[in-house]
């Protein structure tokens, strides 16, 4: 069966500090994958996606970056945090074969002070 | 432009009450539809797909109208575990393109 972890669960970090997140994929190949944010009480925006290795499209321009190094490792960055990236920062696959449905991993919570 | 509106709530109902949300969508030719279910401070899961039929899961139905461009969840029974946060999904288009995500509506059942 196919899991999806991220690491950290938590982060606390100061503002103008860098980021990264780490999302991996296992027992599935060739997957689409997404990083996603959540702000407190609002909905899901889509950062980034992405169809295949260092294939990575932007949704929303800003500060963040993406890369996809491997087929099942999926990772967001930072070079200098802003407040405003405060959120819930959740990565999710799917099958990248038409099927649609996509699934979560247990994401990762970020404060920025 | 890709929409998905849903009403955000929150509906607070007893326990055993029925209670149905609605979410619109702004693309008549839209290929796919799903409710997840989102639990605070967790992450959204599948619930049920939405075809065309409509289809049926326990106490919960779930109903697709194109010709007005709605979905409709419908749980019946409902129980203190279905407080959460149901989000309407939607792709627009065939192939590997995202899916589009409501805010949510809350629910909240009381005993």
């Amino acid at each position: 069966s196919q899991t999806i972890h991220q690491w950290p669960a938590t982060l606390v970090q100061p503002v103008g500090s860098p980021l990264s997140l780490e999302c991996t994929v296992e027992g599935t190949s060739n997957p689409n994958l997404y990083w996603y944010r959540q702000a407190a009480g609002r909905g899901l925006q889509l950062l980034f996606y992405s169809i295949g290795i260092d294939q990575i499209s932007s949704e929303v321009p800003q500060n963040l970056s993406a890369s996809r190094p491997q087929d099942r490792q999926f990772i967001l960055s930072s070079k200098k945090l802003l407040l405003s990236d405060s959120g819930f920062y959740l990565c999710a696959w799917d099958t990248g074969r038409g099927e649609d449905t996509q699934y979560f991993g247990p994401g990762t919570r970020l404060t920025v002070l | 432009r890709k929409e998905v509106e849903q009403d955000p709530g929150p509906f607070n109902v007893p326990e055993g009450a029925t209670v149905a949300f609605n979410c619109t969508y702004s693309n008549s030719a839209s290929q796919s539809f799903f409710w997840y279910r989102q639990d605070c401070r967790k992450e959204p899961k599948l619930l049920m797909s939405v075809y065309s039929s409509g289809n049926e899961d326990g106490r919960f139905t779930a109903q697709l109208n194109r010709a007005s461009q709605y979905i409709s969840l419908l749980i019946r029974d409902s129980k203190l575990s279905d407080s959460a946060t149901y989000l309407c999904v939607v792709n627009f288009y065939s192939g590997n393109t995202p899916l589009v995500f409501g805010k949510g509506t809350r629910l909240s059942v009381i005993a």
